[in-house]
């Protein structure tokens, strides 16, 4: 069975600066995809950034970027100048079924102005 | 392009009561997605449509839950009846089949089912 654990509840940054989210999961599979959603009020879950585990190389986005450690089974989402746009539900998210997703339990990250 | 059109939006009924959920994914998109999110928590998968076929139902209540996918477009998942501990988010998603082994999943803006 897999897991996707995410150990902040609660996040916050103040806007412009950066801000690292946790993520580690547990997979008997060598071939996997992780993910990072945003999840705002409104509820629509919007994908962030995806990584492919037989690649090294740490996927980034514009502002998103992660840091993928393959042997330690963690993947965390670093947000650099955060946006008050940024403020949401953030979840981790493994597949290593073929689209068959596992969700964390979500950090809630707070953007000051 | 239209997203995943989920309806209705927001649902009140009272525990027993039966009550259903719509789900339109993405124009193309072959495969459909029912996850249920309780407050709080992540989703959780409850059904995996490949085109008309039920390919993972496995998380899915069978006593009182139900959902189909006629024509392999939209969907709908049915409570009856329902429990108090089914109030959640249901949120329904679509993907494409581009030949990877995991497709990027479209999600819609969800039903808040309280039950009461």
């Amino acid at each position: 069975a897999q897991t996707v654990t995410q150990s902040q509840p609660e996040m916050s940054v103040q806007e412009a600066e950066t801000v690292t989210l946790s993520c580690t999961y547990d997979t008997s599979e060598s071939d996997y995809y992780l993910f990072w959603y945003k999840q705002p009020p409104s509820r629509q879950m919007i994908l962030v950034i995806r990584q492919e585990a037989y690649k090294q190389q740490n996927a980034t986005e514009n502002r998103f970027s992660v840091n993928f450690q393959k042997a330690a089974k963690s993947f965390s989402l670093k947000i650099s100048d955060s946006q008050l746009g940024d403020a949401a539900m953030y979840f981790c998210a493994l597949d290593n079924a073929g689209n068959m997703l596992t969700f964390g339990g979500g950090t809630r990250l707070m953007v000051k102005p | 392009e239209a997203g995943v059109v989920q309806s209705p939006r927001y649902k009140i009924i009272e525990k027993k009561q039966p009550v259903a959920f719509w789900c339109n994914p993405i124009s193309g998109h072959n495969t459909l997605y029912w996850y249920r999110q309780n407050l709080g928590q992540g989703p959780e998968l409850l059904i995996r449509y490949e085109n008309e076929e039920a390919v993972d139902d496995s998380q899915l209540p069978k006593d009182r839950f139900s959902a189909e996918r006629l024509k392999g477009v939209d969907s709908t998942l049915k409570i009856q009846p329902a429990e108090l501990g089914d109030s959640a988010v249901y949120l329904c998603a679509s993907s494409e089949d581009r030949g990877r082994r995991s497709n990027e999943q479209f999600f819609g803006p969800g039903t808040r089912l309280t039950v009461l």
